[in-house]
């Protein structure tokens, strides 16, 4: 079975450019998630998706953070204009809904640099 | 206060011994309990679940203790490719079944 996809696996930038990351969940999968790793740290949720509806985005950093799922499928995370602090692995998971949930997994993850 | 709390070690430990990892959380609202296991710059993958009545697999033993809002995990004839950082997780239903991770704690085991 094909795991979460996501593209792509490094990302340099300068500050006040913007990025796109992409993310295929696992077939079936009705909920992703979108996480930022900061080095040293554990996984932090941004965004949270059933099918193409938002159930939690509380701590998106909505002023230059966007994320989409238009057809409930694959979905993209957009910061524009990236900050330094923007440094981090963007980790996308996928899950079955509700409890079934319980389990997640991951992609590899884009791993971005904000120089 | 962080909602998920662990010691970020970093435990060094030799191939054989035991070693225990210690998380606490602030919310007792907290539903369900996890352990992950993240290798370097990998991304995490599920170790285990974590259980009220406590749960094995294999070398490795998981706890909850609800009243104290504290989980642990223990592994047993620690080997080398033990090495990673295990991360405790937690889950509130309130929160859209997303994940709360801790910090980590990395394990180093040595030959």
């Amino acid at each position: 079975e094909a795991g979460v996809a996501q593209s792509p696996r490094y990302k340099i930038i300068e500050k006040r450019q913007s990025v796109a990351f992409w993310c295929n969940p696992i077939s079936g999968h009705a909920t992703l998630y979108w996480y930022q790793q900061i080095l040293g740290q554990g996984p932090k949720l941004l965004i949270q998706f059933q099918n193409n509806g938002v159930v939690d985005d509380s701590q998106l950093p909505k002023d230059r953070f966007s994320a989409e799922r238009l057809k409930g499928v694959d979905s993209t995370l957009k910061i524009q204009p990236a900050k330094l602090e923007d440094s981090a692995v963007y980790l996308c998971a996928s899950s079955l809904p509700g409890q079934l949930g319980n389990i997640q997994y991951f992609g590899a993850g884009t791993r971005l640099s904000v120089l | 206060r962080k909602e998920v709390e662990q010691d970020p070690g970093p435990f060094n430990v030799p191939e054989g011994a035991t070693v225990a990892f210690n998380c606490t959380y602030s919310n007792s609202a907290s539903q369900s309990f996890f352990w992950y296991r993240q290798d370097c710059r990998k991304e995490p993958k599920l170790l285990m679940s974590v259980y009220s009545s406590g749960n094995e697999d294999g070398r490795f033993t998981a706890q909850l203790n609800r009243a104290s809002q504290y989980i642990s995990l223990l592994i047993r004839d620690s080997k080398l490719s033990d090495s990673a950082t295990y991360l405790c997780v937690v889950k509130q239903t309130n929160s859209g079944y997303a994940l709360n991770f801790g910090k980590g704690t990395s394990l180093l085991v040595t030959p």
